[in-house]
């Protein structure tokens, strides 16, 4: 199983709609996650950090299900802005210091 | 804005050359890290300094040579490059070299090996 898993999308959304992503993790021993968003050819910038069960900011939704190991990242009244391709980053099995990246979620919100 | 600095933004050398990247941060972090990222790829982690001293290397080729001179400040000389190492190199720091700390990353150097 790969260290983290996101769906890839892309996801084509309109403006003001819902959209979830979902990412699988296999270090169980894992106690802090992290979302980044990343435009392009831009650096992440950290959109969301997940200690407990879950976050939320503003229009944006972090869960956390230990027992099925998955977060989500939910993004309520989606904006133009919001385009961008979503990290999902957890601590790398077996080591205290690194993170591995998920490949990304695209999203797209269309006008 | 990112308090994570980078210079160059761009780099264009060629196989032959010698040139540094430099990073800076100014949050008071103790840890930083290296990465390289290709397009459509996330980013993978080439070096971790943790209290100025190098804690993890992922194997990468020694053209590519890391220095940290001060808590603050983190290198990446680059000598006899090739095509393939094209790439957004990425700094970043957190507050220590654990995992539990979230990462914040500079702007990054878009470096273009001929």
């Amino acid at each position: 199983r790969k260290e983290v898993e996101q769906d890839p999308g892309p996801f084509n959304v309109p403006e003001g709609a819902t959209v979830a992503f979902n990412c699988t993790y296999s270090n169980s021993a894992s106690q802090s996650f992290f979302w980044y968003r990343q435009d392009c050819r831009k650096e992440p910038k950290l959109l969301m950090s997940v200690y407990s069960s879950g976050n939320e900011d503003g229009r944006f939704t972090a869960q956390l299900n230990r027992a099925s190991q998955y977060i989500s990242l939910l993004i309520r009244d989606s904006k133009l802005s919001d385009s961008a391709t979503y990290l999902c980053v957890v601590p790398l099995s077996g080591s205290a210091r690194q993170l591995t990246f998920g490949s990304g979620t695209q999203l797209t919100v269309l006008p | 804005d990112t308090e994570v600095t980078q210079t160059p933004k761009h780099l264009v050398m060629g196989m032959t050359n010698k040139k540094s990247l430099k990073c800076e941060q100014h949050m008071g972090h103790r840890a930083m890290y290296w990465y390289k990222q290709k397009a459509k790829k996330p980013p993978e982690l080439m070096f971790v300094y943790s209290y100025e001293k190098l804690s993890i290397n992922e194997s990468v080729p020694s053209r590519f040579s890391p220095e940290c001179p001060n808590s603050s400040l983190l290198n990446l000389h680059l000598h006899a490059l090739q095509p393939e190492d094209s790439a957004l190199y990425l700094c970043a720091s957190s507050r220590d070299g654990t995992s539990s700390y979230e990462q914040y990353f500079g702007p990054g150097t878009r470096l273009t090996v001929t």
